[in-house]
């Protein structure tokens, strides 16, 4: 069945480091990939996304790449600030479903 | 002001009973979703309803049996509760009739069963 594979589990940086997140999904079908932020006690929220139409996508610190043909798609992040720890979801979708990679915990030590 | 919310936030409950967790959506979205997130984080889609329809039934068990009054609201009802069912339960919505629209998530209903 469809799959999202997301690298690493965990990551720490110190602050003012970039974070790249990497995400490869299974299903050629999925056209839309969009990246969520969930901080403690709280429901994820969108911070960037990316259609199978572009190869790049930046919105200030936050910049989101798209490889269709290798199906890879990556989260990159710029000098970090301990606000952008939490929990980091890549996503791919095709059709009604959407399939979430497992999570990226995000430390940014100040 | 909030877009999506589910009541309530925490649901401490015995094993067997039966309960029902309510989300509504102010921002006019045609979709709405059911997550279950595990202790993992893993985020996995339950169902998922178009107006009123119901478009995605993942496997899950028949004692869980969502229900969308109208395109605002969509419940979810969970009988005889078991000790997996512990897990952190999130409503969201979308525009439109594919999933290929940023989905507006509640902050979470965190189930547990003693």
């Amino acid at each position: 069945g469809e799959n999202v594979e997301q690298h690493p589990s965990t990551l720490s940086v110190q602050e003012g480091d970039s974070a790249v997140i990497k995400c490869t999904y299974s299903d050629s079908a999925s056209n839309y990939f969009p990246w969520y932020k969930q901080e403690l006690g709280k429901g994820p929220q969108l911070i960037i996304d990316i259609r199978s139409n572009v190869g790049e996508k930046k919105d200030q610190r936050i910049a989101v790449t798209l490889n269709k043909t290798a199906k890879h798609f990556s989260l990159h992040i710029t000098e970090t600030q301990p606000e952008d720890s939490a929990v980091y979801f890549c996503a791919a979708t095709g059709g009604f479903k959407t399939i979430f990679g497992a999570g990226t915990r995000l430390f940014v030590k100040a | 002001d909030t877009a999506v919310s589910q009541t309530p936030k925490y649901l401490v409950t015995q094993m067997g009973n039966d309960k029902s967790i309510k989300c509504e959506q102010n921002l006019g979205h045609d979709t709405m979703y059911w997550y279950k997130q595990d202790s993992k984080k893993f985020l996995k889609i339950m169902f998922s309803y178009n107006n009123k329809e119901l478009i995605i039934n993942e496997t899950v068990p028949n004692r869980f049996s969502p229900k969308s009054p109208d395109k605002a609201h969509l419940n979810l009802h969970i009988n005889s509760l078991e000790l997996g069912d512990s897990a952190v339960y999130f409503c969201a919505s979308s525009q439109g009739t594919t999933s290929d629209q940023p989905q507006h998530f509640g902050d979470g209903t965190r189930l547990s069963i003693l």
